[in-house]
């Protein structure tokens, strides 16, 4: 397999663009996870799915902040418009088993930087 | 709510010694399991090694293993042998309960030729 795949690598936008990244989990996973990774917050879990269903999304941080999954094969993250405090890498994970227990498997992660 | 503490921000080790990474957490379940990933400068997080809280024996992969201290909420990581291709960002995880994977800050790992 592939691994899980993420798009774009690296993003430079203005602030108050509109951003959207991509993800395709490993084929047959069903958990798929939203992480943000900043120096100041490390790593921070902003929704995941199960099912292609979103089970918790307290972890967005503002209503500019969604998430999709339209099928088992696709997910993105949208933030709208976007601002300089949002710039971070964002990692797409997918797993077999249940979030707590299972090994997650990470994506390379998007670098969005907001100028 | 949990919370996982790596007191290190970075170690420094020489190539073929051996070096252990400490972390420290706190949970409220009794029933949970505790991670390792190397985040290595690609990006990519990987795990290195999964250890289940009931389980008293240590994990180990390879020139991997664990201390796992159950009473002191303890998890520290060992490698051994250390070689080049072990720089990287170390990450201790948490998971258990509603609050999914918990991560450290990350321990910095530097091997010194």
């Amino acid at each position: 397999d592939a691994g899980v795949i993420q798009s774009p690598r690296h993003e430079v936008t203005e602030m108050g663009q509109e951003v959207t990244l991509r993800c395709k989990p490993i084929s047959g996973h069903d958990y798929l996870f939203w992480y943000r990774q900043t120096m100041m917050r490390g790593l921070e879990l902003l929704i995941y799915f199960n099912n292609n269903v979103p089970i918790d999304d307290s972890g967005m941080p503002e209503d500019r902040f969604s998430a999709k999954m339209p099928n088992a094969s696709f997910s993105t993250l949208k933030i709208q418009p976007s601002e300089p405090r949002d710039s971070a890498v964002y990692f797409c994970a997918s797993s077999l088993l249940d979030r707590n227990t299972g090994e997650l498997f990470f994506g390379e992660g998007s670098r969005l930087t907001v100028l | 709510a949990q919370t996982v503490t790596q007191s290190q921000p970075e170690m420094s080790v020489q190539e073929a010694e051996t070096v252990t990474l400490s972390c420290t957490y706190d949970t409220s379940e009794s029933d949970y399991y505790l991670f390792w990933y190397k985040q290595p400068p690609s990006r990519q997080m990987i795990l290195v090694i999964r250890q289940e809280a009931y389980k008293q024996q240590n994990a180990t992969e390879n020139r991997f293993s664990v201390n796992f201290q159950k009473a002191a909420k303890s998890f520290s990581l060992k490698i051994s042998d250390s070689q080049l291709g072990d720089a990287a960002m170390y990450f201790c995880a948490l998971g258990g309960g509603a609050d999914g994977l918990t991560f450290g800050k990350g321990t910095h790992l530097i091997i010194q030729p």
